[in-house]
């Protein structure tokens, strides 16, 4: 069975900080995906990472793909209020099947 | 902006009743997938839909539960004789294409049933 680990679970940081959150597996992913969703909503997909080491940005965020195609990480520069949410990462599996972690809650004080 | 309609919004459901939930897909997409998510949980798969077929129903329990995606008409993700432990969100997603690698999940904003 595929599992996504996503560590830590709960980050409360003060506004401007930066911050790092983990998405980990001992499986392989043909791509992974990021998405945020926030109180009453449904998750909005951010990125999607296909090759192994990939590296995207967007804007404030940086997500990177591990070499391996199994892990994958989230870099917020400069956090603000409005990047607090739920972060999933999902993984597409070799079967198209998608797995989902349970999530990194993020709240970015102001 | 015709994003993945769901409705209703929440649901409120007495032990032994029925809950019928709905999905529209965005326009052109005619793949559909169902998802159930509890508090501090993950998104947990339920099943796959393509118009008027179902792809893969592995992740929905063998009782209770079924699915459709008529040729016309929304998706409806049905609930038979709930109990506490249906209460969850469950959130509709669409996509154009087969295959998650190339054609990206949109959800709904989800379906909260409570059963009381």
């Amino acid at each position: 069975t595929q599992l996504l680990e996503q560590s830590p679970q709960f980050l409360s940081i003060q506004e401007g900080e930066n911050l790092t959150v983990y998405c980990n597996s001992s499986s392989v992913f043909s791509s992974l995906q990021w998405y945020r969703q926030e109180p009453g909503e449904g998750p909005v997909l951010l990125v999607t990472v296909v090759t192994g080491g990939e590296v995207k940005k967007l804007k404030r965020l940086t997500f990177q793909f591990g070499d391996a195609r199994k892990d994958s990480s989230l870099h917020i520069t400069a956090a603000q209020p409005g990047d607090t949410g739920l972060y999933l990462c999902a993984g597409v599996g070799r079967d198209d099947k998608i797995i989902f972690g349970k999530g990194t809650r993020l709240h970015i004080l102001p | 902006n015709a994003g993945v309609m769901q409705n209703p919004r929440h649901l409120v459901r007495r032990r032994g009743q029925e809950a019928r939930l709905r999905c529209s897909p965005m326009k052109g997409h005619s793949h559909v997938y169902w998802y159930r998510q509890l508090p501090e949980e993950g998104l947990k798969f339920m099943v796959y839909l393509q118009k008027e077929n179902i792809i893969d129903e592995s992740g929905m329990p063998k009782e209770r539960f079924s699915a459709e995606f008529p040729k016309e008409g929304p998706s409806i993700l049905r609930i038979q004789q709930v109990v506490r432990g249906d209460s969850a969100a469950y959130f509709c997603a669409s996509s154009a294409r087969q295959g998650m690698s190339n054609s990206p999940l949109h959800f709904g904003n989800g379906t909260r049933l409570t059963v009381t």
